[in-house]
């Protein structure tokens, strides 16, 4: 059973442009939702997280929408730069469950 | 930063051959855990470890899978009987609470097993 669901699988965007990527989860026992960030030859570093209390929280360039009824989260890249070229993970677990169920991954290219 | 190390970051081995990777976790982390992503899917759960025994393993991790941690830094994964589609990237990942949202998990940067 796919726990979270991803999509697109890969976008392509322009240099200051908004990246969008989302999630789908089935679980509704999930309460914590974290987005990772993967970079060639790198493991996964958490990006920026959310719990389902709130609908939105940003971090700088980096967002999360959180709509709780739809099952949905989505991770906004405002004025997307080239450094942010990576594989970007949405992912869920409940919360003092350690375990992670991982989304499939969207890579991100940003064209300068 | 602290970080997780893994070692080595590429290793081949033979179908049927034995392999152990190694991780030296972030010294105050009490959580433990070993990933795997296959090339071009998503970061699957393998197994989690405190106080020196598994705290929940998946259905991936099965007889032919094993985890240690012989001394008090390292941590390790080993599979008994490789097959084919063992081949991926395997991420180490530690954590200092048993819940993810504080700080996070560490991940180390993987190793990427070949089976041939």
């Amino acid at each position: 059973q796919q726990q979270v669901k991803q999509s697109p699988q890969s976008l392509i965007v322009q240099k200051g442009g908004i990246s969008i990527i989302n999630c789908a989860y089935e679980n509704t026992a999930f309460d914590y939702f974290p987005w990772y960030q993967q970079f060639p030859g790198k493991g996964p570093a958490l990006l920026i997280a959310i719990r389902p209390d709130v609908s939105e929280k940003k971090e700088g360039r980096f967002t999360i929408s959180f709509n709780k009824s739809a099952k949905q989260f989505s991770l906004h890249i405002m004025d997307s730069q080239p450094g942010d070229s990576a594989t970007y993970f949405c992912a869920a677990s409940i919360l003092n469950d350690y375990k992670l169920s991982f989304g499939a991954g969207t890579t991100v290219t940003v064209r300068a | 930063e602290p970080e997780v190390t893994q070692t080595p970051s590429h290793q081949v081995t033979q179908m049927g051959q034995e392999v152990i990777l190694r991780c030296v976790p972030i010294s105050n982390h009490l959580y433990f855990y070993w990933y795997r992503q296959i090339l071009g899917q998503k970061v699957e759960f393998l197994v989690s470890f405190y106080n020196n025994e598994i705290s929940e393993k998946s259905e991936i991790f099965d007889d032919q899978f094993s985890v240690e941690r012989p001394d008090g830094s390292n941590f390790t994964l080993k599979i008994r009987s490789t097959k084919l589609e063992d081949s991926a990237m395997y991420f180490c990942a530690s954590s200092r609470t048993q819940s993810p949202e504080d700080y996070g998990y560490t991940f180390g940067s993987g190793t990427r097993l070949t089976v041939v």
